[in-house]
C-alpha cells in the first residue's frame, strides 16, 4: 500500500481564498484524522470520521473550516475564506477499526501559507 | 487539556549518547504509543506500550510506563545523528477513539 496519501503538499494563497486539501486513507482503515500542526499550538485534532460519518469536529476552529469523506477512500478538509493565521501544516491520518491498538498512520503534509 | 506534556522541549545530546524523554498526562489509558516525526515530514509509530506493562524495548529504543504517575519515558540507546528528529507521545484514553499527543520533544543529535 502506498500509505495515507495527502495533495497538495505545498499550498499558498492569498487571504481570502478558499483551500481545499486532500487526503486518501489506507485502503480498509475505517478510521480518517485531520490534524493542524503549528509552532504555537503543537499538534491539533480538528475533525475526525468512522466510516465516512463525522464522529468528533469539536476542534475544528470556525465556521470557516469543513471537512468531508464522501466515501472511504477520499476526504477533504476545505477553508473558506482563508487567513494568514490558518497558515500551518496540515495532516491527515487512517487507521483500522479494532487495527493494533488505535496506531495512526499519517500522511506528509500538506504545508498551507496564507499570505 | 487532554494532551500529554513532554519534557525536556528540545535536548541536544553528542552521536553515541543516550537520549530520555519524558512524557505526563492526565487520564486513564488503554496504551501509550511513541511517534517520531523528521522534519517536514509525518508522524511515524515507533513503539506502544499497553497499560498492563511497564517496560517496553524495541530495538535501541526502551519505553517504560508508570500508570501511577501517569508518566512515560522513551530511551533511544547510542544515539546516531539519524535519530534527529521530533518525539511525541499520544495516550489511547479509556472510551476515545482517537489518540491524544503530547507537545513533542525536539532531539538533536551532533555527529
Amino acid at each position: 500500500d502506498a500509505g495515507v496519501i495527502q495533495s497538495p503538499r505545498h499550498e499558498v494563497t492569498e487571504m481570502g481564498q478558499e483551500v481545499t486539501l486532500r487526503c486518501k486513507p489506507i485502503s480498509g482503515h475505517d478510521y480518517l484524522f485531520w490534524y493542524r500542526q503549528t509552532m504555537m499550538r503543537g499538534l491539533e485534532l480538528l475533525i475526525y470520521f468512522n466510516n465516512n460519518v463525522p464522529i468528533d469536529d469539536s476542534g475544528m476552529p470556525e465556521d470557516r473550516f469543513s471537512a468531508k469523506m464522501p466515501n472511504a477512500s477520499f476526504s477533504t478538509l476545505k477553508i473558506q475564506p482563508s487567513e494568514p493565521r490558518d497558515s500551518a501544516v496540515y495532516f491527515c491520518a487512517s487507521r483500522e477499526a479494532g487495527g493494533s491498538y488505535n496506531e495512526q498512520f499519517f500522511g506528509p503534509g500538506t504545508r498551507l501559507t496564507v499570505l | 487539556s487532554q494532551q500529554g506534556e513532554e519534557d525536556p522541549q528540545a535536548l541536544s545530546i553528542q552521536e553515541g549518547e543516550n537520549a530520555t524523554m519524558n512524557c505526563s498526562y492526565k487520564t486513564s489509558i488503554n496504551n501509550l504509543q511513541w511517534y517520531r516525526q523528521n522534519s517536514g515530514r509525518g508522524l511515524v509509530h515507533l513503539i506502544l506500550i499497553r497499560s498492563n506493562e511497564r517496560e517496553k524495548h524495541s530495538g535501541r529504543l526502551r519505553v517504560t510506563l508508570d500508570t501511577s504517575k501517569k508518566s512515560s519515558s522513551l530511551l533511544i540507546t547510542a544515539s546516531r545523528a539519524a535519530d534527529t528528529a521530533s518525539y511525541f507521545c499520544a495516550t489511547d484514553q479509556t472510551g476515545a477513539n482517537n489518540l491524544f499527543f503530547g507537545t513533542g520533544t525536539r532531539l538533536t543529535v551532533i555527529p
